[in-house]
């Protein structure tokens, strides 16, 4: 059954900690993303890699750290340094990075920062 | 920077009534992509438009890019309560990476 996993699905973490999420998917895809839900701004994106071993910062990198050491695999960090990492965060892939791929989604991850 | 306005942010309907949510961007996009993203869930592609002026339909769900390729609308005739959540317009210019609407959130009143 392919498709794309996150686990864990709520996470919680005293300020200050560094937290990585999880981010596998069994679609052969090549290009996978990193985005950020919060309420009444739709998704934006942190991170997002085309290929293994490379990766691009999106428009909300700041605070964040990502690898792509697997074709399967795009961990997300969230750093100490993200000033408020409270957010949904969604992990997608896509056959490669063009304009006609449309985007897959993981089930996401709730973090709250306390 | 590419922007993709989505309105309006928020809309109440009752069963059976008319829904639509306008998608406008600041630049002549590529394609726009739409996704729905049930409450509690994650976006599900829904749709791709690529040419001008094209529409498209799946069901009750009319989806028309502009002439300009910069605006989208999406339509939904006879809502029904498993029309509930929240649909997102995604335009894309070239190389570009995909940008999202701020999203439409639907609530229905059976």
């Amino acid at each position: 059954d392919g498709g794309i996993t996150q686990s864990p699905k709520y996470l919680f973490r005293k300020e200050g900690q560094n937290v990585t999420l999880s981010c596998e998917q069994n679609l052969n895809h090549d290009a996978m993303y990193w985005y950020r839900q919060d309420p009444g701004q739709g998704l934006r994106l942190i991170y997002y890699s085309q290929i293994v071993n490379d990766f691009q910062k999106g428009d909300i990198a700041e605070g964040y750290s990502v690898s792509r050491e697997k074709k399967e695999s795009f961990p997300l960090t969230v750093t100490s340094a993200q000033k408020n990492p409270t957010a949904f965060y969604l992990c997608a892939s896509s056959m490669e990075d063009t304009w006609y791929n449309e985007q897959f989604f993981g089930p996401g991850t709730r973090l709250t920062v306390l | 920077g590419q922007q993709v306005m989505q309105i309006p942010q928020y809309q109440h309907v009752q069963e059976g009534e008319d829904f639509t949510t306008y998608c406008n961007s600041s630049t002549t996009l590529s394609n726009i992509q739409w996704y729905k993203q049930r409450p509690g869930g994650h976006p599900v592609f829904l749709i791709q438009l690529v040419k001008s002026g094209e529409v498209k339909k799946q069901k009750r769900l009319t989806f028309q890019f502009g002439e300009a390729k910069k605006n989208s609308s999406l339509h939904i005739t006879a809502t029904q309560t498993t029309d509930v959540g929240t649909y997102f317009c995604a335009g894309r210019k070239g190389a570009q990476k995909l940008v999202f609407g701020q999203g439409t959130r639907l609530t229905i009143n059976p």
